[in-house]
């Protein structure tokens, strides 16, 4: 089983339509974990930290599961800003590991 | 606030030629990254540092790569003698702690012929 292992994607939505992205993870130790952005040849950046259970931020909603060990992002009424990658990352032991990453299309 | 500085942009070098760069983190974080992104793919570790400590390289292919950052702040990293498949992005990305949110330089982009 990979470290860290997402929905491959693509996903392509409508304006508005909701969609929701998951990530496994191997490392039952791993107490924190994020969800970044990367705009198409650009680098990643921070789009939610997931500590506990799960949390929210407007129209984006982080998931925690440590049973099943795995972790889902939630983005409903989709803009066209939102088109982007989106990595998984969850720390292990002393470094972060990242996901390839689900690529996301909002169309007109 | 100053973020992650990362030079060249670009480089186009060919196969078994050498190059390097270079990164200057942000002002006081500790822990820095060199990541290895080929297209369509996530970032990779390549190493980590802990001030001017080794974390982790166990995915540096040391045969060719190497990095150092000397003085605990600025890093740099070299390939030599460079390989078709070395054609990817080099992030550089700096935290306040080894699982702390990353910020990330924009990356030196090596495409190698």
């Amino acid at each position: 089983r990979k470290e860290v292992e997402q929905d491959p994607g693509p996903f392509n939505v409508p304006e508005g339509a909701t969609v929701a992205f998951n990530c496994t993870y191997s490392n039952s130790a791993s107490q924190s974990f994020f969800w970044y952005r990367q705009d198409c040849r650009k680098e990643p950046k921070l789009l939610m930290s997931v500590y506990s259970s799960g949390n929210e931020d407007g129209r984006f909603t982080a998931q925690l599961n440590r049973a099943s060990q795995y972790i889902s992002l939630l983005i409903r009424d989709s803009k066209l800003s939102d088109s982007a990658t989106y990595l998984c990352v969850v720390p292990r032991y002393n470094d972060m590991r990242f996901g390839a990453g689900t690529r996301l299309t909002v169309k007109p | 606030e100053a973020g992650v500085a990362q030079s060249p942009r670009y480089k186009i070098i060919e196969k078994r030629q050498s190059v390097a760069f270079w990164c200057n983190p942000i002002s006081g974080h500790a822990t820095l990254y060199w990541y290895q992104q080929i297209l369509g793919q996530g970032p990779k570790l390549l190493i980590q540092f802990q001030n001017n400590g080794v974390v982790d390289d166990s995915q540096l292919p040391k045969d060719r790569f190497s990095a150092e950052r000397l003085k605990g702040v600025d890093s740099t990293l070299k390939i030599q003698p460079a390989k078709l498949e070395d054609s990817a992005v080099y992030l550089c990305a700096s935290s306040l702690s080894p699982t702390g949110e990353l910020f990330f330089g924009e990356g030196s982009r090596l495409t190698v012929l």
